[in-house]
């Protein structure tokens, strides 16, 4: 497809186990975001990309999360040993370049019990 | 500390009639600014952008108005349709900065037919 996606859709897990949510960009997009919206809260940076580097990690909330991006295209955001806390929806954009305007996936909904 | 205020966390506007969205920010290093709207269950959709050059930036029916020295912006549907309820997020960012959008968190507007 045209757009960014994201996988899996849902993902429910129990509290200290590992997980890895995927974001594939559009294609030629050089800049990629990770996003985190809890409920009832706004959209809160986690971390960007531009090609395979991460110029901004400004946002993860702890040692527990860690993203990467391979070959300037498919990114990963693991959430070591989640906490309950960690339940939200986990959304992906992408631009072509930093200032370009953002495309976002339709997200991950990450619930742990 | 919030960077981006949305202070209605909901708006109800009949069908046809004008819904203004407002959004505040106190970094007065911001000079690029967009809304996105949501719906339930889908990513954030780019609608409209302004830079701090400009006043003002249209786009059919929704308008985005910028005063600089009031730190607000504001977005204007008009007529507003039923179509258009969903959550609308204002962002702001550096521009050379690039990629450190800041989001507000978000007002649900529902139009009602």
């Amino acid at each position: 497809g045209a757009g960014v996606s994201q996988s899996p859709s849902n993902k429910v897990t129990e509290k200290g186990k590992d997980v890895e949510l995927r974001c594939d960009p559009i294609s030629g997009h050089t800049a990629l975001y990770w996003y985190r919206q809890s409920l009832g809260q706004g959209l809160e940076f986690l971390i960007y990309f531009q090609g395979n580097s991460a110029p901004d990690k400004s946002g993860l909330p702890s040692d527990r999360f860690s993203a990467e991006r391979t070959g300037g295209s498919v990114s990963t955001l693991t959430i070591q040993r989640t906490q309950q806390e960690d339940s939200a929806v986990y959304l992906c954009a992408s631009s072509l370049a930093p200032q370009e305007t953002q495309y976002f996936g339709p997200g991950t909904r990450l619930l742990v019990l | 500390d919030q960077q981006v205020k949305q202070n209605s966390p909901s708006l109800s506007v009949q069908e046809g009639r004008i819904s203004i969205l407002n959004c505040d920010y106190t970094n007065s290093m911001f000079d690029y600014f967009l809304w996105y709207k949501k719906y339930p269950a889908e990513g954030p959709t780019f609608l409209i952008s302004i830079s701090s050059i400009k006043d003002k930036n249209e786009d059919g029916r929704f308008t985005v108005f910028l005063n600089k020295s009031a730190k607000h912006l504001s977005l204007h549907i008009v007529p507003s349709q039923p179509g258009d309820s969903a959550v609308y997020f204002c962002a702001a960012s550096v521009y050379i900065y690039g990629q450190n959008f800041v989001f507000g968190p978000g007002t649900r507007l529902s139009v009602l037919p």
